[in-house]
């Protein structure tokens, strides 16, 4: 298995520039997690799907932030537009449960907006 | 709320040296505790996971305590090794409720 794959690895961007952040879960894993990482507040969860439909999204910062899942082997995080603060390292996640049983993390994004 | 609280922020150790981190949480419901390792530039990777009623589980060099009535974990690391230079984060599950994320410790061995 290959594990979760996200794309791309590094994203440079202006501010006001759209960005699509992809992601391929396990297969077989019915949860998928956005999470975004900084060095002031660590992991923190955006939104998460349980079998293709958003779950929770209450940890979206802003309505510049949205996620979809067309099918059960992909994902997109979007930001339009990006701004400065969301430079950070965006990480996809999947599991069996939201308990965290098989849970896995991608390799992770690292977004710059300049 | 709820929270996980880890300690120290960073630790610089040399190699071949012993270190324990420690974990701290106020989260309720508990279902599990996780260690996970994060290398520079990847995700974090699982090292251990332990239910309430596990005390201590080993997973090589790596060894996590659990105490769950003060509600404190540590991970302690032996024999270090330049490759053990990681962040290391300790996660919480609510079960269907899901995770708590601490925010790590930063650990550096230098040789």
């Amino acid at each position: 298995d290959a594990g979760v794959i996200q794309s791309p690895r590094h994203e440079v961007t202006e501010m006001g520039q759209e960005v699509t952040l992809r992601c391929k879960p396990i297969s077989g894993h019915d949860y998928l997690f956005w999470y975004r990482q900084t060095m002031m507040r660590g992991l923190e969860l955006l939104i998460y799907f349980n079998n293709n439909v958003p779950i929770d999204d209450s940890g979206m910062p802003e309505d510049r932030f949205s996620a979809k899942m067309p099918n059960a082997s992909f994902s997109t995080l979007k930001i339009q537009p990006s701004e400065p603060r969301d430079s950070a390292v965006y990480f996809c996640a999947s599991s069996f449960n939201t308990g965290g049983i098989g849970y896995t993390f991608g390799s992770g994004t690292r977004l710059t907006v300049v | 709320k709820n929270q996980v609280e880890q300690s120290p922020q960073s630790l610089i150790i040399l190699e071949g040296k012993n270190c324990t981190l420690q974990c701290n949480y106020t989260v309720s419901p508990f279902s599990n505790l996780r260690w996970y390792k994060q290398d520079t530039g990847r995700g974090p990777v699982s090292l251990t996971i332990m239910t309430f009623s596990e005390n201590t589980k080993s997973n090589g060099r790596y060894t996590a305590t659990l105490d769950a009535d003060t509600k404190q974990s540590s991970l302690h690391i032996t024999a270090s090794q330049l490759s053990d230079s990681a962040s290391y984060i300790c996660v919480v599950s609510r079960g269907a409720d899901g995770l708590t994320f601490g925010k790590g410790t930063h650990l550096i061995i230098q040789p």
